[in-house]
């Protein structure tokens, strides 16, 4: 079975500094794992996905997260937070079906 | 670019009403579409896959009784939630893959917010 743990259900950063949001993934089988955005009272946003290939993926709005098999890892990060990044994050492993993490609300200081 | 469409965007109906949720994909095909529901400031539960042409495959511990799902052409499922009751209020969210089962370009739905007075 596949899962997806993510650590810290909010996150608080001062704009323009660095955002770290952690996953970790468990899988029988090579993952596809993704990093979804939801904005309040919206649908889901893809922000970037890892199939295959390189393991540092680049997504929308200057997302990028790292995919490293021997930490079971998917973290996002963006190298400078901006106040419009304040949303909820989830972290998802699988391919037909997907499942979703907790999800970690971000937090964006002035 | 593919989109997924959700009707309506919100409802409110009565205890023990039924209620219907659309979701479409516009511009493509979607022989598989999934439902995930979505209680206040928690994550998306998948609660079942639906499939045209055959019976939707349900999650452990959702009702199929309940949840009733059709997968009715391929560009349309929907989401019948029978017999309301209060705790069954939530944010119903719908995906669609974008090609045959075993990709991984999933398209969301926006969302139903489901009231149940």
């Amino acid at each position: 079975a596949q899962s997806v743990t993510q650590l810290g259900s909010h996150v608080s950063v001062s704009e323009g500094a660095l955002v770290l949001l952690r996953c970790n993934y468990s899988s029988s089988v090579p993952p596809y794992l993704f990093w979804y955005v939801q904005y309040p009272n919206q649908g889901l946003q893809l922000l970037l996905k890892y199939t295959t290939g390189a393991t540092l993926v680049k997504g929308i709005n200057g997302f990028e997260a790292e995919f490293k098999k021997s930490e079971t890892s998917f973290h996002l990060t963006k190298p400078s937070a901006h106040m419009s990044d304040a949303a909820e994050y989830f972290c998802a492993v699988g391919d037909d079906k997907i499942i979703f993490g907790k999800g970690t609300r971000l937090h964006i200081l002035p | 670019g593919a989109v997924v469409s959700q009707h309506p965007s919100r409802v409110i109906c009565k205890s023990g009403t039924s209620v219907k949720i659309e979701c479409r994909s516009l511009d493509f095909q979607a022989t598989t579409m999934f439902w995930y529901r979505q209680f206040p400031k928690q994550s998306l539960m998948l609660m079942a896959t639906s499939n045209e042409g055959s019976k939707a495959t349900y999650e452990q511990g959702v009702e199929k009784d309940k949840f009733l799902i059709n997968h009715a052409s391929l560009t349309l499922s929907t989401l019948t939630v029978t017999s309301a009751h209060p705790e069954d209020s939530s944010f119903y969210i719908c995906s669609a893959p974008l090609s045959p089962a075993g990709t991984y370009e999933q398209y969301f739905g926006p969302g139903t917010r489901l009231t149940v007075t």
